[in-house]
């Protein structure tokens, strides 16, 4: 159980494009999902809260016009990355708080997506 | 404010030894600790977690972990590594209410 999955694994674009990350809970409900940007042999860094039906709470230095985040429903969170450019190369990682846990915090973590802007 | 160290960014030993990975916290209230494992290009995988109850938690693939909150520490131990236990691994500190904070990770090398 308590399974979380991403699509795409990796993705390749050009300077300038978007790319859209999904971030899925399989086979629980997750009301709050959280994106994590992971630069190489660095720890992740929290870059927004989704909760289900609002909008998302950014952390600090993070630009919400550049990463545009959608938590439409209990079992899907989208992290949209506008005009990519090259600093946006990074390991982009999910993850989902499920609901009946919800009060010991703990968060079920995706596979990851490696994005390459060119 | 929550904070969690990992004061070893490298640890090597061998295989088949005892190996070691460090973590202290900071946190208001109780703890919620957790240890997780990361393998290249890879997310992280869950080893173990303390909530509450006894302090040594056991967990995934062999290891464990010992609660110390006179020492706020969550240090993570395995009695005889593989080589295959070669990855980062990261902490990760929360409580009611509050985001996860991960330390910085520890790089684990286990040489054959």
């Amino acid at each position: 159980g308590a399974v979380v999955s991403q699509h795409p694994s990796r993705v390749i674009c050009k300077s300038g494009t978007s790319v859209k990350i999904e971030c899925r809970s399989l086979d629980f409900q997750a009301t709050t999902m959280f994106w994590y940007r992971q630069f190489p042999k660095q720890s992740l860094m929290l870059m927004a809260t989704s909760n289900e039906g609002s909008k998302a709470t950014y952390e600090q230095g993070v630009e919400k016009d550049k990463f545009l985040i959608n938590h439409a429903s209990l079992t899907l969170s989208t992290l949209t990355v506008t005009s990519a450019h090259p600093e946006d190369s990074s390991f982009y990682i999910c993850s989902a708080r499920d609901i009946e846990l919800a009060a010991y915090n703990e968060q079920f973590f995706g596979p990851g997506t490696r994005l390459t802007v060119l | 404010a929550q904070s969690v160290a990992q004061p070893e960014d490298q640890v090597n030993v061998a295989e088949g030894n005892p190996l070691t990975v460090k973590c202290t916290y900071s946190v208001s209230g109780n703890p919620y600790l957790f240890w997780y494992v990361q393998y290249p290009n890879r997310g992280l995988q869950f080893l173990l977690k303390y909530i509450t109850g006894d302090n040594l938690v056991k967990g995934s693939y062999g290891f464990e972990a010992e609660f110390n909150k006179s020492q706020t520490s969550f240090h993570l131990k395995k009695p005889s590594a593989l080589v295959s236990d070669s990855a980062l691994y990261f902490c990760a500190v929360t409580n009611y209410g509050q985001n996860f904070v991960f330390g910085p990770g520890t790089r684990l090398s286990v040489l054959p």
